[in-house]
């Protein structure tokens, strides 16, 4: 398989403006999630899918975050009005029902 | 899920076995143990799991002890490469909506020296 894909890699935006990423799962994978890493901590779990049902969202998930799954395959992380506090690695895994989670690389945002 | 200690840093040298201890003293009978490690600016990369046998995969071995309130990971022989964040993590393996989503500790910091 190919892993799982995030794009864009890096982003710099200014405080207030609109971002959205974007996670490709490994194609069979069923369940997909969406983490958020700031800097020295381990990652922290915000939403959860499987299929293009998203079950879960942690209360790390303000009224600013969304995410979608629109067809079950790929994913958008979209942050509105962003604030500095934003500025992390926003991380993707998937896996299938039955087996761990494989990471994507990850998208670094910066917020000035 | 349990919570995790693990120590926040440690060296190795290259070509040495390393062992990473993780307590879990509170974890329930049906939690597995499982280990990540991220390497800088990548994502986490998944390395072995287990309930209660030892484990071994061509990464790494783990080791959980008899009553299952801590593990050793093992690196049989570390290279410059194995330089990484290693995260211990206990969760319920179920089909309940949570699977899968981990809670990560802080690690430890492993860095193998020449």
């Amino acid at each position: 398989d190919t892993g799982v894909s995030q794009d864009p890699r890096h982003k710099i935006t200014k405080r207030g403006q609109n971002v959205t990423f974007r996670c490709d799962p490994i194609s069979e994978h069923n369940r997909l999630y969406w983490y958020r890493q700031t800097l020295g901590q381990g990652p922290e779990f915000l939403t959860y899918f499987q299929n293009e049902a998203q079950l879960e969202k942690s209360r790390l998930l303000s009224d600013r975050f969304s995410a979608e799954r629109p067809k079950g395959s790929f994913s958008t992380l979209e942050i509105q009005r962003t604030e500095q506090g934003d500025s992390a690695m926003y991380l993707c895994a998937s896996s299938l029902e039955a087996g761990y989670s494989r990471f994507g690389p990850g998208t670094r945002l910066t917020v000035t | 899920d349990a919570k995790t200690t693990q120590p926040t840093s440690m060296d190795c040298a290259e070509g040495r076995a390393a062992n990473l201890p993780c307590n879990h003293s509170t974890i329930s009978g049906n939690e597995y143990v499982y280990w990540y490690r991220q390497i800088h600016s990548q994502g986490p990369q998944y390395i072995i799991h287990g309930l209660k046998n030892n484990e071994t995969n061509e990464m790494a071995s783990l080791i959980i002890t008899e009553d299952r309130k801590s593990s050793t990971l093992i690196l049989p022989h570390a290279t410059l490469r194995d330089t990484a964040v290693y995260y211990c993590i206990v969760r319920v393996l179920t089909s309940t909506d949570s699977w899968g989503k981990l809670q990560f500790g802080a690690g430890t910091q492993v860095v193998v020296t020449p």
